[in-house]
């Protein structure tokens, strides 16, 4: 019973380049979000989609970041142009539905380097 | 969403019980308290929720006083594996969670 998958596990880009990152949520979740940290600090929202669309972005940059979850496939969130800045720790996390619970289940996260 | 204030760090010996007490004044009436754990280069772990009064599972116990303004996440017997941080979050489950940055758990032999 695999749980939410995230790779690579490790990636390295130079400023300028484009960092791609996966995630496949637990089967049968429809539901997935996208979180940053910073060292030391909490997760920060990203994005909220569901299959095919985007629910609420309000915590995404507004240039050169980007998220899709398409109908077939992993849930990509795309940083265009780095720089050293967006070096983090991204974690992708996943539920069923819409429910009154607050479960979330997160993957082991993508650890970005921007040199 | 509301927002949650919680010690920034804490100190435990293994054996001992720790209590880890949250605020969360505005809490609304539709939501729910939540515990993450998280470990050192992994992604968060959901330990436990409840709405009211006393919640138990296997892993911990939640407490949750009647005007629900605070909540006490209770680990007993702790040992150097508990070692993380703990993050309390309040919402009902609609949406985005809100990460504070939690508290850092320290557990000595």
């Amino acid at each position: 019973n695999a749980g939410v998958m995230q790779n690579p596990r490790h990636l390295v880009r130079r400023r300028g380049q484009e960092a791609r990152l996966r995630c496949s949520p637990v089967k049968g979740h429809s539901h997935v979000y996208w979180y940053r940290q910073l060292p030391e600090e909490g997760l920060k929202f990203m994005v909220y989609l569901q299959k095919e669309n985007i629910i609420d972005e309000s915590g995404m940059p507004k240039e050169r970041f980007s998220a899709e979850f398409p109908k077939e496939g992993p849930s990509i969130l795309r940083i265009q142009q780095v720089v050293r800045g967006d070096s983090a720790a991204y974690f992708c996390a996943s539920s069923p539905a819409r429910s009154p619970y607050n479960e979330q289940f997160f993957g082991p996260g993508t650890r970005l380097t921007v040199l | 969403l509301a927002k949650t204030t919680q010690p920034i760090s804490m100190d435990s010996y293994e054996g001992q019980e720790v209590n880890i007490t949250c605020s969360h004044n505005n809490i609304a009436t539709n939501d729910y308290i939540t515990w993450y754990q998280q470990f050192p280069s992994q992604g968060p772990r959901f330990i436990i929720q409840g709405y009211k009064t006393k919640v138990t599972n296997e892993v911990a116990s939640l407490f949750i006083p009647a005007d629900r303004k605070s909540s006490t996440l209770s680990l007993p017997r702790v040992s150097l594996s508990d070692t993380a941080v703990y993050y309390c979050l309040v919402g009902d489950g609609t949406d985005k969670l809100i990460f504070g940055t939690g508290t850092r758990l320290q557990v000595f032999p």
